[in-house]
Formats: C-alpha cells, sequence, structure tokens
C-alpha cells in the first residue's frame, strides 16, 4: 500500500518562529489533506490540496504532485498551534475512499 | 446534524464483553469513515462507507470487527470478545462523497472520537 511519512516528527518553537512540516508519499495520489489534532483530541480539516498552493490566514500548504510531497507552512507560531499534524492521502487509482495517515508531525510552541 | 457525533464518548469494558460504537454522520453526507487511534499513535484505517455499502473492509483487524450504516445515516462499529489491544479512541468522519481531483467532496470531517479502554 501507499506509504506516508512526515517530518519531522517532534518539533518546539517559540512563539513568533516560522516552521515548516513536510509530508512525503510513495504513489500518485488524488487526494491529500492535512489535519491538525489539538491537545483535547479533536481533528480538525486544515487544507484539501491534492496540487497547488493554498493559504488561510497564518497557514499555507503546498502540494507538488508530480515530486509526491506536500508542505504545510506555519507562520508566526502561536500556543495555539500546539498539537499534531496529520498528513492523509489517497491513492490515484484506488476504487474510493481510502484515506491512509502519516504519522503526524507533533508541534509544541512555547510561550 | 451540524457535525459528526459519536457515542458513547467513553466505554471502559471488560476483557471479552462486546462493545458498540455509533456515529451520526453530517446530514447529506454520502462518505463514512471508521478510524483507530492507539495512544500517541496515528490514525489507522477500519472502514469506509459508500451509502450504506463498504468498498474496502480491508483495515478491520480481525473478524471480531465488523460495521454497518443503514439509512445511508448512522453507522454502528461493533467489536466482539474484547481484548486489551483494542483499547483506543476510535474516530469517524464522514464527507459529501468521493470525487476526482477538482472536487472538494472529499474533505473529512472528524467526530470526536469514543474512548474505549478494555481492563
Amino acid at each position: 500500500g501507499i506509504q506516508v511519512e512526515q517530518s519531522p516528527p517532534d518539533l518546539i518553537l517559540q512563539e513568533g518562529a516560522n516552521s515548516t512540516l513536510r509530508c512525503n508519499f510513495s504513489d500518485s495520489v488524488n487526494n491529500l489533506q492535512w489535519f491538525h489534532q489539538n491537545p483535547w483530541g479533536q481533528l480538525i480539516n486544515l487544507f484539501y490540496i491534492p496540487s497547488g498552493t493554498k493559504q488561510n490566514g497564518r497557514l499555507s500548504a503546498t502540494t507538488v504532485a508530480t515530486e509526491r510531497y506536500s508542505l504545510l507552512y506555519i507562520s508566526s507560531s502561536q500556543t495555539t498551534d500546539s498539537g499534531v499534524y496529520f498528513c492523509a492521502v489517497e491513492r490515484i487509482y484506488n476504487q474510493g475512499g481510502k484515506l491512509i495517515f502519516g504519522q503526524g508531525t507533533e508541534l509544541s510552541v512555547k510561550p | 446534524g451540524a457535525g459528526v457525533s459519536q457515542s458513547p464518548s467513553n466505554k471502559v469494558t471488560e476483557k471479552g464483553k462486546d462493545v458498540e460504537l455509533r456515529c451520526d454522520p453530517i446530514s447529506g453526507h454520502t462518505a463514512l469513515y471508521w478510524y483507530r487511534q492507539r495512544l500517541g499513535q496515528g490514525l489507522e484505517f477500519l472502514i469506509y462507507f459508500q451509502g450504506n455499502s463498504a468498498p474496502d473492509k480491508s483495515g478491520l483487524p480481525s473478524d471480531r470487527f465488523s460495521a454497518e450504516r443503514t439509512g445511508e445515516s448512522v453507522s454502528t462499529l461493533t467489536i466482539q470478545r474484547t481484548q486489551q489491544e483494542d483499547s483506543a479512541v476510535y474516530l469517524c468522519a464522514s464527507s459529501l462523497g468521493t470525487g476526482g481531483v477538482s472536487s472538494g467532496a472529499n474533505v473529512l470531517t472528524f467526530g470526536a472520537g469514543s474512548r474505549l479502554t478494555v481492563l
């Protein structure tokens, strides 16, 4: 099956710093999403981004599908950004629905 | 409903008992997903429904696990003869449906999860 690798596994930032999280995947995909899991366990969709670039406030994401990676940028980080960031992908020839998650990047933003 | 609703939020059971976990997806969402998340780990795909059909059951860990969906709405995940290794948070998500690259119909909305502890 498709492999999804996220890096770094852990990241500690001072409030106000910028960061880049990476997601590599092993096959062509037609669905890629980034999620944030807050410290209470709730998963929130950040981006649906199978290709191209999107921005939402201090967050932006870029997927280069031909090179099989996606990047999530967090600028001017805040303590509320803490939690685990997951990348999830669906293989392009899949019959439908099997969104596979990476192991996540655990981010801790210190005040 | 306004969001994905899961019940119970917490369940403690004894080894060997059966448990049922329920998921109410967002109204009109045809696709429904179950994932398992063990403590400190990523999300493990269990099963996916399109309507009431499950095209991919490959993630179910054993024949003790089963799931059904009725009325293209509520889904139940049943674990029979629970074992301690079944302890985890079981997450449900729904989406409008699957689509191509240009479709935003695949965006998943997750529920808060059902935390299962098997003693």
